[in-house]
């Protein structure tokens, strides 16, 4: 059973650049079916899809945060990682790692525990 | 842009009655890309749906889902003290991907 675990600093100041690595346990990240995600959301918010990746490099990002984000594949370490760049305290929140799974559908299943990253000085 | 709209806001019912949920999109979403997830306070959403009424492995019988098109229904058989919790819908196409709805709370009366 895949287990995905979230690991980075609680503490990111703004303007600087949010990292977040999720660790895959149980099972391949190069499973063909298989993307890489991130969603996140924000103290007593709903949920917002980030983006996610595909060990073959291909890559989706929401339009609202593209311009700021990017999502990296390591097969050699079994994790995937997030970077946000010129965070604000807009993007305090908890931060969950997905695996989505895409066959005649698509969900995400199952998600890391979340971590939650505060933006303040 | 489809958006998802979840009614209603917080259900409020006792342990073994029975709830629904409503999930409408702005525009017709297809069943394949429609799913539901539970979360609990401190806990990361769990995936209960998918399909539109695919159960997710492990998830009791007691929970269902239905619709099509830009109408979708959770339905919990008979509420166990554990189903109190916070239900999300979740759409897949359009941009962005993905999107949610605010969500339904279902709590104790």
């Amino acid at each position: 059973q895949v287990h995905l675990q979230e690991s980075g600093p609680g503490l990111v100041k703004p303007s600087e650049t949010l990292s977040l690595t999720c660790t895959v346990s149980g099972g391949s990240i190069t499973t063909i079916n298989h993307y890489w995600g991130w969603i996140r959301q924000a103290p007593g918010k709903g949920l917002e899809w980030i983006g996610h990746m595909h060990f073959d490099g291909s890559t989706h990002y929401n339009p609202s945060l593209e311009s700021r984000v990017s999502i990296s594949v390591d097969t050699t370490k079994n994790h995937f990682s997030l970077k946000l760049r010129s965070v604000t305290a807009a993007d305090t929140a908890v931060y969950f790692c997905v695996r989505v799974v895409e066959m005649a559908t698509i969900h995400f299943d199952p998600w890391g525990q979340g971590t939650l990253v505060t933006v303040s000085s | 842009e489809i958006v998802l709209t979840q009614s209603p806001g917080t259900l409020s019912l006792s342990p073994g009655e029975r709830a629904t949920l409503s999930c409408r999109a702005s525009h017709s979403v297809s069943n394949s890309y429609l799913a539901w997830y539970q979360q609990k306070p401190g806990q990361a959403p769990r995936l209960l749906i998918y399909g539109a009424s695919s159960r997710a492995t492990g998830i009791p019988d007691r929970f269902s889902g239905s619709g099509s098109g830009t109408d979708f229904t959770l339905t919990i058989s008979r509420l166990e003290p554990e189903d109190f919790a916070v239900y999300y819908c979740q759409r897949y196409g359009d941009s962005p991907l993905f999107a949610f709805g605010p969500g339904t709370k279902v709590d104790i009366k």
